[in-house]
């Protein structure tokens, strides 16, 4: 199986930060590899696909970059609505399988 | 606008089986897609159970192969999960969501999710 790990597992910053989180595939995963913003007590939303593909109606201070391994999720300007956890998944092979997350806050 | 509900029994015994369903509007399970469950224990990470192609085809997380059962029903346009012998460890809140996978274009994403239900397993 196929695991995925983010750094860091949390993140304090202040609003209008440039925010930066890895995600590192177990194996080569090529572009398979999508990010999820969670707030609490609500389902996922997908932002980006195919590591770097913004999904319809999501701000673009959201980005993401990579391949192979080692991937990138950038928040170009930090918003107080940003306040979520980030997953990050891949879908290069069966199980998918996700990030532990990282959660972020407002310093 | 799709949309996807659980429902089922918020606490389970140990040893029994958690029973849920997943009732969508907006799209006909018949036309396509795959649907998944997804599990969150509380405060911890995102776990795949397992997914059902529209025609019955079935994908499970091997960790929970052997307990796991997905079923489709198109004729009340949902789909549903069976997890057995439950144990503490189970207890989480299970998601259904839609699986937009398209092999060519090297898509494969959860686009629309439910809310979530939260099952204790305690006796």
């Amino acid at each position: 199986d196929i695991q995925m790990t983010q750094s860091p597992s949390s993140l304090s910053a202040s609003v209008g930060d440039r925010v930066t989180i890895t995600c590192q595939a177990s194996q080569d995963i090529s572009n398979y590899l999508n990010w999820y913003q969670q707030k609490p007590g609500k389902a996922p939303k997908l932002l980006i696909y195919d590591a770097s593909n913004l999904e319809t109606g999501v701000p673009s201070r959201f980005s993401g970059s990579g391949s192979g391994t080692d991937f990138t999720f950038t928040i170009s300007s930090l918003q107080p609505e940003d306040i979520a956890t980030y997953y990050c998944q891949q879908y290069d092979n069966l199980p998918l399988a996700f990030g532990q997350g990282t959660k972020l806050e407002i310093k | 606008q799709v949309q996807l509900q659980e429902s089922g029994p918020g606490l389970v015994k140990p040893s029994e089986t958690l029973s849920l369903t997943c009732a969508v509007s907006g799209y006909s399970i018949s036309s396509g897609y795959y649907w998944g469950w997804i599990r969150q224990p509380p405060g911890k990470g995102l776990e795949w159970i397992g997914s059902i192609y529209h025609s019955g085809s079935t994908y499970y997380n091997p960790s929970l192969k052997s307990r796991v059962t997905i079923s489709v029903d198109t004729s009340k346009n949902q789909f549903s999960l069976k997890l057995s012998s439950v144990t503490a460890a189970d207890t989480a809140v299970y998601y259904c969501a839609r699986r937009l996978k398209v092999a060519a274009a090297g898509r494969d994403y959860f686009d629309y999710w439910g809310q979530g239900t939260l099952v204790t397993v305690s006796s």
